[in-house]
């Protein structure tokens, strides 16, 4: 099974200032089948990256994503205070078939 | 839009029965292009996908292998839902279960259930 690291594991920043969030493949995956998401306290996660760079609907352009084989960025570009909370990576194996996240990060307000 | 409504109870006894169930409004459980699953989240175990169903011309059913043998995920189409159901429970199991709809990325989530197992 592939292991996601994420790290850091909390990032403290400020609004307007930029995020770089790492997740590392334990083995090479395919950029089609890693994925960021967002949660926030109390509420479900929200698809962000879909194929590694692709925006999901309604994503706004300050989130990006980038990498390939074992090393992922999720990428934001200025804060708006909405972004502060948890974000995972995950990755889709069809062998054996299933999901496994990354640990998250948080990011927070300094 | 794809909506998913969850219910069951939010407190379950040790060795017993957890069961949960996932209304789908705006899509189909028998979609041919669609996976249903189910993931939990606890401070222990952060972010855990449990395990799926889906329809491809047949039922198709896929569980992670920490809870194989004590999971069981059900269609019931005349409903437009699905079910999950995981036996023998212990406090390991306590977190919030997420019905969720999505093959490869996880596109559409209910809002999640919290669960206890306690005596």
């Amino acid at each position: 099974e592939i292991v996601l690291t994420q790290s850091p594991g909390t990032l403290s920043l400020s609004p307007g200032e930029g995020a770089t969030l790492s997740c590392r493949a334990s083995q090479s995956v395919p950029r089609t089948f890693l994925a960021w998401y967002q949660r926030k306290p109390g509420q479900a996660p929200r698809l962000l990256i879909s194929g590694a760079s692709s925006r999901a609907t309604g994503i706004p352009d300050r989130f990006s994503g980038s990498g390939s084989e074992t090393d992922f960025t999720l990428t934001i570009s200025r804060l708006e205070p909405e972004d502060f909370a948890v974000y995972y990576c995950q990755h889709y194996s069809t062998s054996p078939p299933g999901l496994t996240f990354g640990g998250g990060t948080k990011v927070e307000i300094k | 839009q794809v909506q998913l409504q969850q219910s069951g109870p939010g407190l379950v006894k040790p060795s017993q029965t957890l069961s949960l169930t996932c209304a789908i409004s705006g899509d189909s459980v028998s979609s041919n292009s669609g996976a249903w699953n189910w993931i939990r989240q606890s401070p222990s175990r952060g972010l855990e996908w449990l395990g799926r169903t889906y329809y491809r011309s047949k039922w198709y059913n896929d569980y992670a292998v920490s809870v194989r043998g004590r999971i069981i995920i059900t269609p019931d189409t005349s409903k437009n839902q699905f079910s999950l159901q995981l036996n023998s429970v212990t406090p390991e199991d306590t977190g919030v279960y997420y019905c969720v709809g999505g093959v490869v990325y996880m596109d559409v989530w209910g809002k999640g259930t919290t669960v206890t197992v306690s005596s």
